[in-house]
């Protein structure tokens, strides 16, 4: 595709409420990236795959959160038992590989998570 | 562990003049990426421009220059002839140097008003 794709772009939730954000990098791309951007706040890394492999999952909050990308290429982020702290946006980054200052990361629009 | 800081939660400069972003940076290693993203109201993050630490040359693009001071560790963005698209928040963010460590550091970022 023209670039990184996240769905939904919106998301209600009740406190307790399982969650599922999708994450579509660019066609290609090996490396993805999950941050997690709090109102007012820069984003904080949450996990980085190369291909299907998660090499670091050091930022996830707790073990409520979970990532997979099975095929080493769509991404789904869940978030079990939601709680008001997890309200933020999540934001889905992909490269083309896995080194280099000219490696950019691209971003996706992000998913507004909002949790009652 | 790194951590960067903008210290100008806010800024604004009027159109067509030159304003000045700060960033300070921490770090015990001597080589690294850092980096100047953008992200507009909509929310997609796009770079502006990047700076590896062992090139002494502070990088250009277009409008957008940078002051790297390595000593003092720090790496501050200047827009010249601003205009109205350029208001966003922007993200001063830090990456390490080593083979597969590509997770961005951000700052808490600098919110950038432009006056017509």
């Amino acid at each position: 595709g023209a670039g990184v794709s996240q769905s939904p772009r919106y998301k209600v939730a009740k406190r307790g409420q399982d969650v599922a954000l999708r994450c579509d990098p660019i066609s290609g791309h090996v490396s993805l990236f999950w941050y997690q951007q709090a109102l007012g706040q820069g984003p904080e890394f949450l996990t980085y795959f190369q291909n299907e492999a998660q090499l670091d999952k050091s930022g996830l909050p707790s073990d409520r959160f979970f990532a997979e990308r099975p095929e080493g290429s769509v991404s789904t982020l869940k978030i079990q038992r939601t709680q008001q702290e997890d309200s933020a946006v999540y934001l889905c980054a992909s490269s083309r590989t896995t080194s280099g200052s000219r490696d950019e990361q691209f971003f996706g629009p992000g998913t507004r998570l909002t949790v009652l | 562990a790194q951590t960067v800081t903008q210290s100008q939660p806010e800024m604004s400069v009027q159109e067509a003049e030159t304003v000045t972003l700060s960033c300070t940076y921490d770090t015990s290693e001597s080589d690294y990426y850092l980096f100047w993203y953008k992200q507009p109201p909509s929310r997609q993050m796009i770079l502006v421009i990047r700076q590896e630490a062992y090139k002494q040359q502070n990088a250009t693009e277009n409008r957008f220059s940078v002051n790297f001071q390595k000593a003092a560790k720090s790496f501050s963005l200047k827009i010249s002839d601003s205009q109205l698209g350029d208001a966003a928040m922007y993200f001063c963010a830090y990456r390490r140097l080593i083979q597969g460590a590509q997770k961005l550091v951000f700052g808490q970022g600098t919110r950038l008003t432009i006056n017509p």
